[in-house]
């Protein structure tokens, strides 16, 4: 089955702790992108990334790190940095030379820091 | 800067009502303008993108560039078009995409 698979769906930290939310893909996509999901507020851009290697920041980017070692996977962490990180995050891919606009998404993972 | 501006957060219709969801977005170039949807316990999708100019699931988006809108529309509500909307703008050669807060779409029967 082909797509975007995200890992945990639910996860919760203590304040203080670093954590890392899976994004892994099999769409031989080329970007892959983290937005940040709370209510009343829409998705906003963490990270991106294009190619295996590089990555860029995206409108929200302090307190959160990423890798892109390799292309199927892009894992977002989370760290003590992070003021508010309470949310639910959203990964998605694209293929590059598309430019159609057209990101496929995975499931979500809810972060909740008790 | 950029940004998208859905005014409504949520838009209740009856069955066969004719349906309009507003976005508005401010970019002084010329943006690519999308509607992505999520329906209930599905991922977030591509509804139409306005540079194709095309219908889907009886929903059409015009490009008003002297408004600066792209509201999206649908002349007679189905039930199954109950579902988060959401739209999107990229300014740029590249699916780097700026979304708006959302619109909750729910059609009574």
């Amino acid at each position: 089955d082909g797509g975007i698979t995200q890992s945990p769906k639910y996860l919760f930290r203590k304040e203080g702790q670093n954590v890392t939310l899976s994004c892994e893909q099999n769409l031989n996509h080329d970007a892959m992108y983290w937005y940040r999901q709370d209510p009343g507020q829409g998705l906003r851009l963490i990270y991106y990334s294009q190619i295996v290697n590089d990555f860029q920041k995206g409108d929200i980017a302090e307190g959160y790190s990423v890798s892109r070692e390799k292309k199927e996977s892009f894992p977002l962490t989370v760290t003590s940095a992070q003021k508010n990180p309470t949310a639910f995050y959203l990964c998605a891919s694209s293929g590059w030379t598309s430019h159609t606009g057209e990101l496929f998404f995975g499931e979500g993972s809810r972060l909740t820091v008790l | 800067a950029q940004r998208v501006t859905q005014p409504e957060k949520l838009l209740s219709v009856f069955k066969g009502a004719p349906v309009e969801l507003k976005c508005n977005y401010s970019y002084s170039g010329s943006p690519e303008l999308f509607w992505y949807v999520q329906y209930s316990r599905q991922r977030l999708q591509l509804l139409l993108r306005h540079i194709s100019r095309e219908s889907i699931k009886g929903f059409t988006a015009d490009l008003n560039k002297g408004e600066t809108s792209f509201h999206l529309k649908k002349p007679f509500a189905q039930e199954e078009d109950s579902a988060m909307y959401y739209c999107a703008l990229t300014t740029g050669g590249y699916n780097k995409l700026i979304f708006g807060a959302g619109t909750r779409l729910a059609v009574h029967p």
